[in-house]
């Protein structure tokens, strides 16, 4: 267990919804990730963050923001929720030296409707 | 659990002997090619490493074959166990950079 929560775990929404998830961690690591998970297309990366304030984009962010205001959160926000961005959302972290290694710890996913 | 097994690649396996999980990348640069487990309803979970400069590294019951030549990848997994049942993704590292791309992913079936 790396000291990942991710909530909410599951959530059904309506479509032109804002929808929230959240990523907290305990062991205060600089790197944190956002990915999906659709069937066929394995995970991608839509945000991740090297520190406090500090995000870049990864490969399908259009339709996502996040914000990272303290270490322990990252989160993850859909401003106008579409039924494409239905999917399963993963959370990780990189471990101290995990963001040069490629070892990251991962949380047990949230996943989210919108009808 | 979460359906991610749907248009996956599948190998089964009988519970004893060795599997081996293949996987093609395509980007030359990378410095790391990591391999990942991910059992039905739970999150990645890391299992094995290889640096861009190793052909062959082993961990517990597992072995990651490098071959830059043809940008090949492969996780063979000794004495198959049915809690060895997962899917595995393949990722890499790209030089430079500290975000993974990740394969497509093969399921593992193992029957006792």
């Amino acid at each position: 267990d790396a000291g990942i929560t991710q909530s909410p775990r599951h959530k059904v929404t309506e479509t032109g919804t804002p929808v929230t998830l959240r990523c907290h961690q305990t062991e205060n690591h600089r790197y944190m990730y956002w990915y999906r998970q659709d069937p066929g297309h394995g995970l991608r990366l839509i945000h991740y963050s090297y520190g406090v304030k500090d995000t870049d984009k990864g490969e399908v962010s259009d339709g996502y923001s996040v914000s990272r205001s303290k270490t322990e959160d990252f989160l993850l926000t859909l401003e106008s929720a579409t039924s494409s961005q239905t999917s399963v959302y993963f959370c990780a972290i990189a471990p101290s030296g995990g963001q040069n290694t490629g070892e990251l710890f991962f949380g047990e996913g949230s996943r989210l409707t919108v009808l | 659990g979460e359906s991610v097994g749907l248009h996956l690649p599948t190998l089964s396996v009988q519970e004893g002997d060795n599997s081996i999980i293949n996987c093609a990348y395509s980007n030359s640069a990378s410095d790391y090619f990591i391999w990942y487990k991910q059992e039905s309803g739970k999150g990645p979970q890391f299992i094995i490493d290889i640096r861009s400069n190793m052909d062959k590294r082993q961990g517990q019951r597992v072995t990651v074959l490098l071959n830059k030549t043809v940008k090949h990848l492969s996780l063979q997994i000794a004495a198959t166990q049915p809690g060895d049942s997962a899917v595995y993704f393949c990722a890499d590292l790209p030089s430079g950079y500290s975000t993974l791309t990740f394969g497509k992913g093969t399921m593992l079936l193992v029957s006792p």
